[in-house]
């Protein structure tokens, strides 16, 4: 079975500072993805990441794939209050069957 | 273009009844996916659908069952409920097919289901 571990579980933050986001798996994955998901509401995709040690940037946000394809990580600099929500990171485990972590809540404070 | 469309989006039902869930999903998408979301246990996949087929199925019991329409349109049917299937049920329809790439999936909004 492959699992993905997502840390931390809760994180909350004043805004502007930065915070990283952990997604480990002992399993290997053709792809990740990353969500985030408003209460009410259903994830909307963030990234998709590929191969091995690709990093991404959408504004302030760096994705980065571990090089074994196992591990990704969620950097975000500069947090603002809109960035607040449920982050979570997924493995591609074919046939459209998504492997998702337990999820991050973020809290960014003004 | 319009997105995935869930119906109902919270609906209440009691122990022991049944329950039918649809998706509608982006036009040209072939390929409609069912999870389940609880606190407890995260997002988990149920089952998916392409071209009116059941491709992959989740660990889920067989009160869990899904359906595919030719226009693409699926639904989702939840039989006996047990207070345990309360949860936000999410549909998400994706073009890529298996071996193509990278799936891309874009979620509905889901349907909130409470059993009492």
């Amino acid at each position: 079975t492959q699992l993905l571990e997502q840390s931390p579980q809760f994180l909350s933050i004043q805004e502007g500072e930065n915070l990283t986001v952990y997604c480990n798996s002992s399993s290997v994955f053709s792809s990740l993805q990353w969500y985030r998901q408003e209460p009410g509401e259903g994830p909307v995709l963030l990234v998709t990441v590929v191969t091995g040690g690709e990093v991404k940037k959408l504004k302030r946000l760096t994705f980065q794939f571990g090089d074994a394809r196992k591990d990704s990580s969620l950097h975000i600099t500069a947090a603002q209050t809109g960035d607040t929500g449920l982050y979570l990171c997924a493995g591609d485990s074919g046939g459209n069957k998504l492997v998702f972590g337990a999820g991050t809540i973020l809290r960014v404070k003004s | 273009k319009a997105g995935v469309t869930q119906t109902p989006r919270y609906l209440i039902k009691t122990r022991g009844q049944q329950v039918t869930l649809s998706c509608s999903p982006i036009s040209g998408h072939r390929s409609v996916s069912w999870y389940q979301q609880t606190p407890g246990q995260g997002l988990q996949f149920l089952f998916e659908y392409f071209s009116e087929t059941q491709r992959n199925k989740g660990n889920f019991p067989g009160r869990f069952s899904g359906r595919q329409f030719s226009n693409s349109r699926s639904e989702m049917n939840v039989s006996t409920l047990e207070l345990g299937d309360s949860a936000l049920y999410l549909c998400a329809s994706s073009w890529v097919t298996v071996g193509s790439g990278a799936n891309v999936l874009t979620f509905g909004a889901g349907s909130r289901l409470t059993v009492l």
